[in-house]
């Protein structure tokens, strides 16, 4: 089975922190996402990444930025930590190339952040 | 862009009869649809998706879709629910050019079976 772990399930921090959100998947899977998911808007797209060190920006990029030195690690960070980025965030990988199955996506538990 | 709707917050349903979950999507070109499922405290688990073929997908736990071009829909079904079956559903579309296959989400459908 493929597994997506992230470092926290829970996380509380203060305004203005940086802040460090791990993910690590271990089937060798070249995509690696980001979400955050808010109760009425669902699942939406922070970062993505197809290749180490490649990143692209999703939907709502703002506030935040990405590292992928390993092909198995995607690092999620909040430069400057508000409290408008209260949230769960989701780490999800899949694997690369025109297959269908890369459309498949998995997903880690979730880490719940809360900024105070 | 590509975009999906889940009209229902929430659906409630009695153990044993069918449910329906439903999505429409809106996309350019032949969609890729998806639904996914979370279940309190888990992430999120792939259940079935459609790519091209039978218009009827079949996925886990028993769940099935039913893809409807002409409507633009995608809704889930199971023609008996269970108790367990209870959670929050998500309908997602992939645009057909991408590098890495992102999907859009819907805003989800917490579904509630009821003993």
């Amino acid at each position: 089975d493929v597994k997506v772990t992230q470092s926290s399930r829970y996380l509380v921090k203060r305004t203005g922190e940086k802040v460090f959100l791990e993910c690590v998947q271990d089937m060798d899977h070249e995509n690696m996402f980001w979400y955050r998911q808010d109760p009425g808007l669902g699942l939406r797209l922070i970062y993505f990444s197809y290749d180490v060190k490649m990143k692209e920006k999703g939907d709502i990029p703002e506030g935040y930025s990405v590292s992928r030195e390993k092909k198995e690690r995607f690092s999620l960070i909040l430069e400057s930590a508000s409290t408008n980025q209260t949230s769960m965030y989701l780490c999800a990988s899949s694997l690369g190339g025109l297959r269908d199955s890369a459309y498949e996506q998995y997903f880690g538990p979730g880490t719940r952040l809360t900024v105070t | 862009a590509q975009s999906v709707a889940q009209p229902e917050d929430q659906v409630n349903v009695a153990e044993g009869n069918p449910l329906t979950v439903k999505c429409t999507y809106s996309v350019s070109g032949n969609p890729y649809l998806f639904w996914y499922v979370q279940y309190p405290n888990r992430g999120l688990q792939f259940l079935l998706k459609y790519i091209t073929g039978d218009n009827l997908v079949k996925g886990s736990y028993g769940f099935e879709a039913e893809f409807n071009k002409s409507q633009t829909s995608f809704h889930l079904k199971k023609p008996s629910a269970l108790v367990s079956d209870s959670a929050l559903y998500f309908c997602a579309v992939s645009p057909l050019s991408g590098s890495a296959r992102q999907l859009t989400f819907g805003s989800g459908t917490q579904l509630t079976v009821l003993p």
